[in-house]
């Protein structure tokens, strides 16, 4: 089993519809994150969570929410899916010790049509 | 605010030649870390290696060499000999100490090895 799973791994909706992206882990880390990537663009940081209590925007949050429901539980809504929204998400996740590498899951895409 | 800049956007070598992967970073903080991680086509990111700082001692793992230099801010990444299981798109990353949570990526290099 993935140690980082997300759900789904495929979406296709409509402009306006409420989007919920989730992901659990089982590496028993505390730090959780969400990244988009697009072509060109490399991945940029939209939220991330120190643990459960501890939440942070990151460099393109607007538009989107996040909720940490347990440690190993990080999910990302998209409140009104609007078309350049569409993209490949990543959740990832980290030890608490600085500097230590991210691991991620094998991405969401999404498709707003 | 920090900068990751990978040039190449994409590079296409013929199997067995030898390719490196160009970073060049920007940060106003004396303590980062620099990342390098491939993407496959299936789609996954792969976490390949870590550097901080304060270590410009140059690593080799297998087909793999990293050269930092920080003269140039540059962590530029060189496989020999490539196969074609080599073929994916490789990020850059960097993180600063004082927002070592906000990890900055390139933009990739998407590497294609030919047969």
């Amino acid at each position: 089993d993935a140690d980082v799973t997300q759900t789904p791994r495929n979406r296709i909706t409509k402009t306006g519809k409420r989007i919920m992206l989730e992901c659990s882990q089982t590496k028993g880390h505390d730090r959780m994150y969400w990244y988009r990537q697009d072509p060109g663009l490399g991945l940029r940081l939209i939220y991330y969570s120190f643990d459960v209590k501890d939440i942070n925007k990151g460099e393109i949050s607007d538009g989107y929410s996040v909720s940490r429901q347990a440690q190993a539980k990080f999910s990302l809504s998209l409140e009104s899916a609007i078309p350049n929204q569409t993209a490949l998400y990543f959740c990832a996740t980290s030890a608490t010790e600085t500097f230590e590498p991210q691991h991620f899951g094998d991405g969401t895409r999404l498709s707003i049509l | 605010a920090q900068k990751v800049t990978q040039a190449q956007t994409e590079i296409s070598v013929v199997e067995k030649e030898d390719v490196t992967l160009d970073c060049v970073y920007e940060t106003r903080d004396t303590t980062y870390y620099l990342f390098w991680y491939k993407q496959p086509p299936s789609g996954e990111l792969v976490f390949l290696i870590r550097r901080n700082s304060f270590d410009e001692q140059n690593e080799i793992s297998g087909r793999y060499s990293w050269n930092f230099q920080k003269s140039t801010s540059s962590f530029n990444f060189t496989i020999t000999a490539s196969q074609v299981v080599d073929s994916a798109v490789y990020f850059c990353a960097l993180s600063e100490a004082y927002n070592n949570n906000d990890m900055r990526f390139g933009a990739g290099t998407r590497l294609t090895v030919k047969p």
